[in-house]
């Protein structure tokens, strides 16, 4: 079936250094997906979105990169700060209503 | 503040008892979703609504129950008949179908 998944289930970075974050898809239907920062124990926090007419897109700190070709999506956190740590999901918007999550990676930072 | 509450934080059951978890949302959004999330593993679909007096079977549906009497309002049962109800609920809502999902923080039901 269709799913969205992690290459890394932890990612541990120093603080100050630059964190990719890597996500495959395998439905090449879908058209938008989103980034999720989930903190312990507290819900998912929308970080940054894109649709599938767009490769790039930049927030503060945050640039999500997405190549249809190969079906993969990136999350780089730039200047990474312990504040940072948390997992990260990526989610596509796929069928209706409903989106399908990765099961995240954990970002761990250090000082 | 705008945003989704989920109350409460923490709930404990005992085996064989339902248990309501409640959603509150004031950012007048139609849908709602309520996510189960287990340790290592994402989140997966029980119920959503587009709009008020309707919802739909999301991927685990059986074993719970909802209700959509007010937009803005979106209570979960975990009854009995639910195998496995230990879990992190997670409430969410959006505008419409295709726009971003926003979460609340929570409700951990823990049975024994």
């Amino acid at each position: 079936g269709e799913s969205v998944g992690l290459h890394l289930p932890t990612l541990s970075v120093q603080e100050g250094d630059n964190s990719i974050i890597n996500c495959a898809y395998s439905n090449s239907a879908s058209d938008y997906f989103i980034w999720y920062k989930q903190e312990s124990g507290k819900g998912p926090q929308f970080i940054i979105d894109i649709r599938s007419n767009m490769d790039k897109r930049q927030g503060q700190r945050v640039t999500v990169l997405l190549n249809k070709t190969v079906k993969h999506l990136s999350l780089q956190i730039a200047a990474t700060q312990p504040g940072d740590s948390a997992v990260y999901f990526c989610a596509d918007l796929t069928g209706f209503q409903k989106l399908v999550f990765g099961t995240g990676t954990r970002l761990l930072v250090s000082p | 503040d705008g945003g989704i509450t989920q109350s409460p934080k923490y709930l404990f059951r005992k085996e064989g008892q339902n248990v309501t978890l409640s959603c509150e949302q004031n950012l007048n959004h139609d849908a709602m979703y309520w996510y189960r999330q287990d340790p290592g593993q994402g989140l997966r679909l029980i119920y959503y609504s587009q709009i008020v007096n309707d919802f739909q079977k999301g991927d685990i549906a059986e074993g719970y129950s909802v209700s959509r009497e007010k937009k803005e309002s979106f209570p979960l049962t975990v009854t009995s008949a639910q195998k496995n109800p230990t879990a992190f609920y997670l409430c969410a809502s959006s505008l419409a179908e295709g726009y971003e999902q926003y979460f609340g923080p929570g409700t951990r039901l823990t049975v024994t």
